[in-house]
């Protein structure tokens, strides 16, 4: 696609429910990086995929985290049993290989809502 | 650990003056840095990219530029909008590494 789209743009659900997000990088984009930002607040580096494969999950909080990017393209970020503190903008990035030399393309998040 | 401090947090100034934004990292080895543009509930919009080696980026009105030995950077924006309001952030991507770490931002309100 032309950009990196981020499904849904808000969801709110209620404290201790699972939650999915989605990200479509952009066509050909083998690098794939999520990360979190509260309100006023730099966003905050989570994980980052090369390929199918997670290089670095090192900013994934906790066990409730997780996320997936099983054909190189599409990828979840997938989240159990939610806390209010788990509310934020979830924001995804790809990247053709890799930011060093490229650059970062972002999507317009996911607005994630914990009641 | 890297962190990344932006200053100041937030900013208002007249339409037509020229202002600068300022960025200070703890770690100067890195490999590049990005400047990126927020508008409230939107994604990131990149500015500007400066690799280790250049000392500084021009884009229209925006000039960014680096010192990687004192670990600034600052973005020049001149005769300023009421367009140009905005979030600014300032990110650095580390030799070590391929993510970005982030400043706080800096808030831009540019009065007509």
């Amino acid at each position: 696609g032309a950009g990196v789209s981020q499904t849904p743009s808000n969801k709110v659900t209620e404290k201790g429910k699972y939650v999915e997000l989605r990200c479509d990088p952009i066509s050909g984009h083998t690098a794939l990086y999520w990360y979190r930002q509260s309100l006023g607040q730099g966003p905050e580096f989570l994980i980052y995929f090369q390929g199918t494969g997670a290089a670095d999950d090192s900013g994934l909080p906790n066990d409730r985290f997780f996320a997936v990017r099983p054909e190189g393209s599409v990828s979840t970020l997938k989240i159990q049993r939610t806390e209010r503190g788990d509310s934020a903008v979830y924001l995804c990035a790809s990247s053709p290989h890799g930011g060093g030399t490229d650059g970062y393309t972002f999507g317009s998040g996911t607005r994630l809502t914990v009641v | 650990k890297q962190e990344v401090t932006q200053i100041p947090a937030a900013l208002s100034v007249p339409e037509g003056e020229n202002l600068v934004l300022n960025c200070s990292f703890t770690d100067s080895a890195i490999y590049n840095l990005q400047w990126f543009r927020q508008d409230p509930g939107k994604g990131l919009t990149s500015l500007l990219l400066i690799q280790s080696s250049q000392r500084e980026q021009t884009s229209g009105r925006l000039n960014a530029s680096l010192d990687k030995s004192s670990g600034r950077s600052t973005l020049y924006i001149a005769a300023s909008q009421p367009g140009d309001s905005a979030t600014y952030l300032c990110a650095v991507v580390g030799n070590a590494g391929n993510m970005l770490t982030f400043g706080g931002g800096t808030r831009l309100m540019v009065k007509p």
